[in-house]
C-alpha cells in the first residue's frame, strides 16, 4: 500500500458525459501527478500540482482539467467524454516538486466510456 | 524530446530462469532512471532506481545499472519466480520532474 488513495476504483459512463476522479496523496506529500494509461498510448503524464499550484503540464487534453485543494487532495475532471478516453488513470504523489523526490502511485481509477 | 524504449513482450520464462529486459533512453542532461512494476489489477510500484551514471539500483533480487555510454538501464534477475509475473516499466525523470515511461514489458513466469 503506497498511501495514495484514489476514488472511485471503477467508473462507467457514456460519451459526452463529465466525470471527476479524486486523489488523496500520502500524508505529508505536497505534489500530485496525474497519469493516463491506455492500450494505444501507454502510460502518459498529464499534469502536476505542487502545494495547490500547477507545476507542469504534459499531454493533457483541453477537455480535461485538474486542481489541487488546500487539504492537498486533487481532482481530475474529464468532460465531453469520448470512447478513446477509456483508460486507467493514476495519481502519484511526492514530498517535493522537483526531480529528486520519488513518486508513489495510487491503485488507479479505471474509466470506461460506452 | 526525452523518450524511453523497452523490448517488446511478452517475455515468457520458466521458473529459476535468468531475466533481462532491455531499456534504452534518449534524454538531454542527466536524467534519473527507474524501473516500476505493475502486478495484475494494481497500481505501479517503484522497483529500483539510479540517479547517476554507473549507479546500480537493486531490490528484491532485481538489478539495473545506469550506463550513460550506451544510454541503457537493462533490468536483470538471476532466478525468476512465478510471483514475478507482472508488467515492468522503464522510466526516466528529467529536469521537468515528469516521469516518461516506456511502453511496458509483460513478464510471464511458468512453474
Amino acid at each position: 500500500d503506497s498511501g495514495v488513495t484514489q476514488t472511485p476504483k471503477h467508473l462507467i459512463t457514456a460519451t459526452g458525459q463529465r466525470v471527476t476522479l479524486r486523489c488523496s496523496p500520502r500524508s505529508g506529500d505536497l505534489s500530485v501527478y496525474w497519469y493516463q494509461q491506455s492500450l494505444d498510448q501507454g502510460l502518459q503524464f498529464l499534469i502536476q500540482y505542487y502545494n495547490g499550484e500547477e507545476r507542469a503540464k504534459g499531454n493533457i487534453l483541453e477537455r480535461f482539467s485538474a486542481q489541487q485543494f488546500p487539504d492537498l487532495h486533487s481532482e481530475l475532471n474529464l468532460s465531453s467524454l469520448e470512447l478513446g478516453d477509456s483508460a486507467l488513470y493514476f495519481c502519484a504523489s511526492s514530498v517535493g516538486g522537483d526531480t529528486s523526490y520519488e513518486q508513489y502511485f495510487g491503485p488507479g481509477t479505471r474509466l470506461t466510456v460506452t | 524530446g526525452d523518450s524511453v524504449t523497452q523490448m517488446e513482450g511478452p517475455v515468457t520464462l520458466s521458473e529459476e530462469a535468468f531475466l533481462t529486459i532491455n531499456c534504452t533512453y534518449t534524454a538531454t542532461g542527466y536524467p534519473s532512471l527507474f524501473w516500476y512494476v505493475q502486478y495484475p489489477g494494481e497500481g505501479l510500484q517503484l522497483l529500483l532506481k539510479a540517479t547517476k551514471a554507473d549507479d546500480k539500483g537493486s531490490n528484491k533480487g532485481f538489478e539495473a545499472t545506469y550506463r550513460k555510454e550506451t544510454t541503457s538501464f537493462h533490468l536483470e534477475k538471476g532466478s525468476v519466480q512465478v510471483s514475478d509475473s507482472a508488467v515492468y516499466f522503464c522510466a526516466l525523470k528529467g529536469n521537468t520532474g515528469k516521469l516518461i515511461f516506456g511502453q511496458g514489458t509483460t513478464l510471464q513466469v511458468k512453474p
